[in-house]
Protein backbone atom coordinates (compact mmCIF):
# COMPACT_ATOMS: atom_id res chain seq x y z
CA UNK A 1 0.00 0.00 0.00
CA UNK A 2 0.97 3.80 0.02
CA UNK A 3 3.35 4.80 2.20
CA UNK A 4 3.27 8.31 3.86
CA UNK A 5 6.76 9.19 5.36
CA UNK A 6 6.86 12.31 7.70
CA UNK A 7 10.22 13.84 8.78
CA UNK A 8 11.53 15.38 11.18
CA UNK A 9 9.68 12.82 13.82
CA UNK A 10 10.37 15.26 16.84
CA UNK A 11 11.07 19.22 16.35
CA UNK A 12 12.36 21.04 19.46
CA UNK A 13 12.27 24.84 18.52
CA UNK A 14 12.64 28.49 20.44
CA UNK A 15 9.57 30.33 20.33
CA UNK A 16 10.05 33.00 17.02
CA UNK A 17 11.85 30.21 14.87
CA UNK A 18 10.78 28.86 11.99
CA UNK A 19 10.43 25.55 10.45
CA UNK A 20 9.51 23.17 7.85
CA UNK A 21 7.95 20.14 8.01
CA UNK A 22 7.81 17.69 4.78
CA UNK A 23 5.78 14.50 4.30
CA UNK A 24 6.90 12.40 0.92
CA UNK A 25 4.29 9.58 0.11
CA UNK A 26 4.84 7.08 -2.79
CA UNK A 27 1.70 6.57 -4.72
CA UNK A 28 -0.24 9.12 -6.81
CA UNK A 29 -2.48 11.09 -4.42
CA UNK A 30 -5.94 12.59 -5.21
CA UNK A 31 -6.45 14.65 -1.60
CA UNK A 32 -3.84 15.99 1.10
CA UNK A 33 -4.76 17.65 4.63
CA UNK A 34 -2.35 18.74 6.78
CA UNK A 35 -3.37 18.54 10.39
CA UNK A 36 -2.57 19.59 14.07
CA UNK A 37 -3.57 17.65 16.91
CA UNK A 38 -4.03 19.44 20.04
CA UNK A 39 -2.59 18.49 23.49
CA UNK A 40 -6.22 17.44 23.94
CA UNK A 41 -6.51 15.00 21.14
CA UNK A 42 -8.34 17.12 18.99
CA UNK A 43 -6.84 17.28 15.07
CA UNK A 44 -7.09 20.55 13.52
CA UNK A 45 -7.59 21.11 10.25
CA UNK A 46 -4.41 23.22 8.65
CA UNK A 47 -4.50 22.86 4.91
CA UNK A 48 -6.70 20.70 2.37
CA UNK A 49 -3.70 20.66 -0.23
CA UNK A 50 -3.80 18.29 -2.98
CA UNK A 51 -1.56 20.60 -5.04
CA UNK A 52 -0.07 24.35 -5.01
CA UNK A 53 0.67 26.56 -2.21
CA UNK A 54 -1.60 28.03 0.17
CA UNK A 55 -1.25 30.00 3.13
CA UNK A 56 -2.73 30.90 6.30
CA UNK A 57 -1.22 33.74 8.89
CA UNK A 58 2.56 32.25 10.12
CA UNK A 59 1.82 29.09 8.34
CA UNK A 60 2.08 28.08 4.64
CA UNK A 61 1.81 24.45 2.66
CA UNK A 62 3.42 23.54 -0.77
CA UNK A 63 2.37 20.05 -1.97
CA UNK A 64 4.38 19.19 -5.46
CA UNK A 65 2.05 16.24 -6.47
CA UNK A 66 4.42 15.38 -9.65
CA UNK A 67 7.33 14.73 -7.03
CA UNK A 68 5.35 13.22 -4.47
CA UNK A 69 6.07 16.03 -1.69
CA UNK A 70 4.42 18.59 0.79
CA UNK A 71 5.90 20.85 3.32
CA UNK A 72 4.35 22.56 5.99
CA UNK A 73 6.20 25.84 6.96
CA UNK A 74 5.74 27.43 10.16
CA UNK A 75 7.39 30.56 10.70
CA UNK A 76 7.82 32.88 13.79
CA UNK A 77 6.31 29.79 15.84
CA UNK A 78 4.53 30.23 19.51
CA UNK A 79 4.04 27.50 22.28
CA UNK A 80 0.56 27.22 20.80
CA UNK A 81 2.10 26.04 17.61
CA UNK A 82 3.35 22.43 19.96
CA UNK A 83 1.64 19.47 19.46
CA UNK A 84 1.72 16.81 16.27
CA UNK A 85 1.38 17.43 12.96
CA UNK A 86 0.47 14.99 10.41
CA UNK A 87 -0.19 14.59 6.56
CA UNK A 88 -2.67 12.74 5.30
CA UNK A 89 -3.19 11.47 1.75
CA UNK A 90 -6.00 9.75 -0.23
CA UNK A 91 -5.07 7.41 -2.95
CA UNK A 92 -5.65 8.40 -6.87
CA UNK A 93 -8.59 6.53 -6.59
CA UNK A 94 -12.90 7.35 -6.00
CA UNK A 95 -14.12 6.03 -2.39
CA UNK A 96 -10.26 5.99 -0.86
CA UNK A 97 -9.87 7.58 2.75
CA UNK A 98 -7.26 9.31 4.27
CA UNK A 99 -3.79 7.62 4.96
CA UNK A 100 -2.18 8.95 7.68
CA UNK A 101 1.91 9.54 7.99
CA UNK A 102 3.26 9.02 11.67
CA UNK A 103 3.15 12.54 12.38
CA UNK A 104 5.86 14.99 13.64
CA UNK A 105 6.40 15.79 17.33
CA UNK A 106 6.54 19.66 17.57
CA UNK A 107 7.76 21.20 20.64
CA UNK A 108 8.44 25.26 21.05
CA UNK A 109 9.46 26.38 24.46
CA UNK A 110 9.58 30.13 25.68
CA UNK B 1 -21.81 25.58 11.41
CA UNK B 2 -21.43 22.47 13.91
CA UNK B 3 -18.38 20.20 13.78
CA UNK B 4 -18.48 16.60 13.97
CA UNK B 5 -19.91 15.39 17.51
CA UNK B 6 -18.65 12.43 19.56
CA UNK B 7 -19.95 10.92 22.82
CA UNK B 8 -18.45 9.92 25.40
CA UNK B 9 -15.16 11.98 25.47
CA UNK B 10 -13.03 9.26 27.78
CA UNK B 11 -14.39 5.65 28.56
CA UNK B 12 -12.56 3.36 30.85
CA UNK B 13 -13.93 -0.36 30.94
CA UNK B 14 -12.80 -3.58 32.15
CA UNK B 15 -11.40 -6.10 29.24
CA UNK B 16 -14.15 -8.66 28.12
CA UNK B 17 -16.84 -5.68 28.51
CA UNK B 18 -18.38 -3.92 25.75
CA UNK B 19 -18.84 -0.74 24.66
CA UNK B 20 -20.22 1.60 22.40
CA UNK B 21 -19.34 4.97 20.36
CA UNK B 22 -21.21 7.40 19.12
CA UNK B 23 -20.90 9.93 15.99
CA UNK B 24 -22.67 12.50 14.72
CA UNK B 25 -21.21 14.01 11.53
CA UNK B 26 -21.52 17.72 9.83
CA UNK B 27 -24.66 18.28 8.60
CA UNK B 28 -25.31 17.34 4.98
CA UNK B 29 -21.83 15.19 4.90
CA UNK B 30 -21.96 12.14 2.98
CA UNK B 31 -19.07 10.00 4.01
CA UNK B 32 -18.16 9.28 7.75
CA UNK B 33 -15.40 7.46 9.04
CA UNK B 34 -13.97 5.57 11.92
CA UNK B 35 -10.36 5.78 12.65
CA UNK B 36 -8.41 4.26 15.69
CA UNK B 37 -5.23 6.24 16.66
CA UNK B 38 -3.01 4.17 19.44
CA UNK B 39 -0.57 6.52 21.10
CA UNK B 40 1.83 7.27 19.41
CA UNK B 41 0.91 6.49 15.90
CA UNK B 42 -1.34 8.22 12.97
CA UNK B 43 -5.20 7.14 12.93
CA UNK B 44 -5.72 4.21 10.93
CA UNK B 45 -8.91 3.93 9.40
CA UNK B 46 -11.13 0.85 10.91
CA UNK B 47 -14.45 1.76 8.32
CA UNK B 48 -15.96 3.95 6.04
CA UNK B 49 -19.60 4.76 5.21
CA UNK B 50 -21.15 6.13 2.24
CA UNK B 51 -24.31 7.07 3.40
CA UNK B 52 -25.46 4.19 5.18
CA UNK B 53 -23.58 1.83 2.90
CA UNK B 54 -20.02 0.38 3.97
CA UNK B 55 -17.42 1.42 1.20
CA UNK B 56 -13.91 0.09 3.30
CA UNK B 57 -13.93 -1.86 6.54
CA UNK B 58 -11.08 -4.10 5.35
CA UNK B 59 -9.32 -2.85 8.51
CA UNK B 60 -12.61 -3.40 10.87
CA UNK B 61 -11.23 -6.39 13.27
CA UNK B 62 -15.39 -7.90 12.98
CA UNK B 63 -14.93 -10.58 15.39
CA UNK B 64 -15.66 -7.97 18.07
CA UNK B 65 -15.64 -4.58 16.52
CA UNK B 66 -19.24 -3.55 14.60
CA UNK B 67 -20.44 -0.56 13.28
CA UNK B 68 -23.57 1.42 12.23
CA UNK B 69 -24.79 3.78 9.91
CA UNK B 70 -28.64 4.39 10.45
CA UNK B 71 -30.86 6.67 8.08
CA UNK B 72 -27.12 8.16 6.99
CA UNK B 73 -26.56 9.98 9.69
CA UNK B 74 -25.64 9.12 12.92
CA UNK B 75 -23.11 6.18 13.64
CA UNK B 76 -22.38 3.96 16.35
CA UNK B 77 -19.04 2.18 16.50
CA UNK B 78 -19.34 -1.00 19.22
CA UNK B 79 -16.70 -3.43 20.62
CA UNK B 80 -17.41 -6.55 22.35
CA UNK B 81 -15.70 -7.89 24.38
CA UNK B 82 -12.84 -4.98 24.85
CA UNK B 83 -9.16 -6.31 24.70
CA UNK B 84 -6.19 -4.18 26.55
CA UNK B 85 -4.87 -3.53 23.00
CA UNK B 86 -8.17 -1.57 21.85
CA UNK B 87 -6.92 0.84 24.38
CA UNK B 88 -6.46 3.94 22.12
CA UNK B 89 -8.74 7.51 20.65
CA UNK B 90 -11.38 6.70 18.62
CA UNK B 91 -11.83 9.30 15.99
CA UNK B 92 -15.12 10.19 13.90
CA UNK B 93 -14.88 12.10 10.61
CA UNK B 94 -16.98 12.98 8.04
CA UNK B 95 -16.62 14.93 4.28
CA UNK B 96 -19.20 16.35 2.14
CA UNK B 97 -19.06 14.40 -1.06
CA UNK B 98 -20.51 11.03 -1.55
CA UNK B 99 -17.21 10.12 -3.66
CA UNK B 100 -14.64 10.11 -1.07
CA UNK B 101 -12.09 11.21 -2.58
CA UNK B 102 -11.20 14.71 -3.52
CA UNK B 103 -12.98 15.70 -0.18
CA UNK B 104 -11.56 17.75 3.10
CA UNK B 105 -12.35 15.53 6.10
CA UNK B 106 -13.34 17.02 9.53
CA UNK B 107 -12.51 14.84 12.53
CA UNK B 108 -14.58 15.02 15.63
CA UNK B 109 -12.23 15.40 19.79
CA UNK B 110 -12.49 11.62 19.70
CA UNK B 111 -13.41 9.06 22.40
CA UNK B 112 -10.35 8.56 24.99
CA UNK B 113 -11.00 4.47 25.57
CA UNK B 114 -9.11 2.78 28.29
CA UNK B 115 -9.27 -0.67 28.54
CA UNK B 116 -8.15 -2.32 32.40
Amino acid sequence: GIQVEQSPPDLILQEGANSTLRCNFSDSVNNLQWFHQNPWGQLINLFYIPSGTKQNGRLSATTVATERYSLLYISSSQTTDSGVYFCAVTLDQAGTALIFGKGTTLSVSS
Amino acid sequence: EAGVAQSPRYKIIEKRQSVAFWCNPISGHATLYWYQQILGQGPKLLIQFQNNGVVDDSQLPKDRFSAERLKGVDSTLKIQPAKLEDSAVYLCASSLVSAAWDAEAFFGQGTRLTVV
